[in-house]
């Protein structure tokens, strides 16, 4: 199936450093979604994206919405150990109800 | 207010078997979708859910089949199971197109 692509894979950081990732498709979205999965649980949404250049915040996490709109930045400063699990991109065409199509994610390790 | 909810946690079936998974939206959230997460993969969209008809359907075999109730509760139902129908399963319920989706805690289905 359709997958966007997300790197890096995996990192490993100290806690307080920031953190950047990222997510690009060769297809065009007009949502871009991030969401947080910890071990034993479902996605959580994090920030949700919904015009392109679209800079937002939440909290200590920032995203930006491509101006191509075929990729998508998320940034956390000052990492804290509660920030580990592992981070998904999801796109949609439009919006709301319609499908998402997934990254294969990016797994955040905080150093204490 | 409760948020998604999916029942079994967590099951394990032998090939040929059929199972049902179960899920109940959100308060308030009309759509359910289906995701399909493989270990160590992004989730991938099987179905959803609106006014109790498939209105969207992703890349899964007629093996994979659901049902809307008129109280927005969904089932999945996967027949002749493969080992290859071992992974989490996700539900995800919105409002309207103008929502994200929020996700449940899945159901583990492991095959023999």
């Amino acid at each position: 199936g359709q997958q966007l692509n997300q790197s890096p894979q995996s990192m490993f950081i100290q806690e307080g450093e920031d953190v950047s990732m990222n997510c690009t498709s060769s297809s065009i979205f007009n949502t871009w979604l991030w969401y947080k999965q910890d071990p034993g649980e479902g996605p959580v949404l994090l920030i949700a994206l919904y015009k392109a250049g679209e800079l937002t915040s939440n909290g200590r996490l920032t995203a930006q919405f491509g101006i191509t709109r075929k990729d998508s930045f998320l940034n956390i400063s000052a990492s804290i150990p509660s920030d580990v699990g592992i981070y998904f991109c999801a796109g949609q065409l439009t919006g709301g109800s319609e499908k998402l199509v997934f990254g294969k994610g990016t797994k955040l390790t905080v150093n204490p | 207010d409760a948020g998604v909810t999916q029942s079994p946690t967590h099951l394990i079936k032998t090939r040929g078997q059929q199972v049902t998974l179960r899920c109940s939206p959100k308060s308030g959230h009309d759509t359910v979708s289906w995701y399909q997460q493989a270990l160590g993969q992004g989730p991938q969209f099987i179905f959803q859910y609106y006014e109790e008809e498939e209105r969207q359907r992703g890349n899964f075999p007629d093996r994979f089949s659901g049902h809307q109730f008129p109280n927005y509760s969904s089932e999945l139902n996967v027949n002749a199971l493969l080992l290859g129908d071992s992974a989490l399963y996700l539900c995800a319920s919105s409002l309207d197109r103008n929502q994200p989706q929020h996700f449940g805690d899945g159901t583990r289905l492991s095959i023999l």
